[in-house]
């Protein structure tokens, strides 16, 4: 079975500070891996997505993610925060076979104007 | 990217009655629609999995008589919470699942919050 942990539940910046949120999947075959934002009060919105290829990922509005297969990691980031990306942050991950998706708990951002 | 919809996108209800929401794939074809819901501050919970022209494979302890899923056609899944009460209150989201071979990616929905008085 397939799982994801964020270890970052609650994370608070100042405007500018740049981000790092941890993801850690468990599975030991081939993964689709994906980051999702919710912002306040709204669904759910794809963030980038990583299936093969290059393990640096880019993204919509500046984030980016690298996959680690050895660390069967998929951290994101982002230089630098803005208000505006206060939100929560899911990592989930899929695999091939496998078509359910595992999100991880969430890590709440609140980026301090 | 594919869009997916919801309808409608918030109910308020009386205890004991029966809610219906509707999940539509708006421009491509979903053999396969999950649910999941959504409890505030949490992440999203798979409830079950819809598969077009059959019945729905529910996750443990999602009760299956309570909450109705028919996947009637290649667009369209629904979700009937039966007989609602405050506790079944929540956002539910749905999906939509693409795949073709090693790839699968899903496509949410706007979600639906329902609030049982």
């Amino acid at each position: 079975a397939q799982s994801v942990s964020q270890h970052n539940h609650h994370v608070i910046l100042s405007e500018a500070a740049s981000l790092e949120l941890g993801c850690n999947y468990s599975y030991g075959g081939t993964v689709n891996l994906f980051w999702y934002v919710q912002y306040p009060g709204q669904h759910l919105q794809l963030l980038l997505k990583y299936f093969s290829g290059d393990p640096l990922v880019k993204g919509i509005k500046g984030f980016e993610a690298e996959f680690i297969k050895s660390k069967f990691s998929f951290n994101l980031r982002k230089p630098s925060v803005q208000w505006s990306d206060t939100a929560e942050y899911f990592c989930a991950v899929t695999s091939r076979g496998y078509q359910k998706v595992t999100f991880g708990t969430g890590t709440k951002l609140q980026v301090i104007p | 990217g594919a869009v997916v919809s919801q309808h409608p996108s918030w109910v308020i209800c009386k205890s004991g009655t029966s809610v219906k929401i509707e999940c539509r794939s708006l421009d491509f074809q979903a053999t396969t629609m999950f649910w999941y819901r959504q409890f505030p501050k949490q992440s999203l919970m798979l409830m079950a999995t819809s598969n077009e022209g059959s019945k729905a494979t529910y996750e443990q302890g999602v009760e299956k008589d309570k909450f109705l899923i028919n996947h009637a056609s290649l667009t369209l899944s629904t979700l009937t919470v039966t007989s609602a009460h405050p506790e079944d209150s929540s956002f539910y989201i749905c999906s939509a699942l693409v795949a073709a071979g090693r790839y699968n990616e899903q496509f949410f929905g706007p979600g639906t919050r329902l609030t049982v008085l």
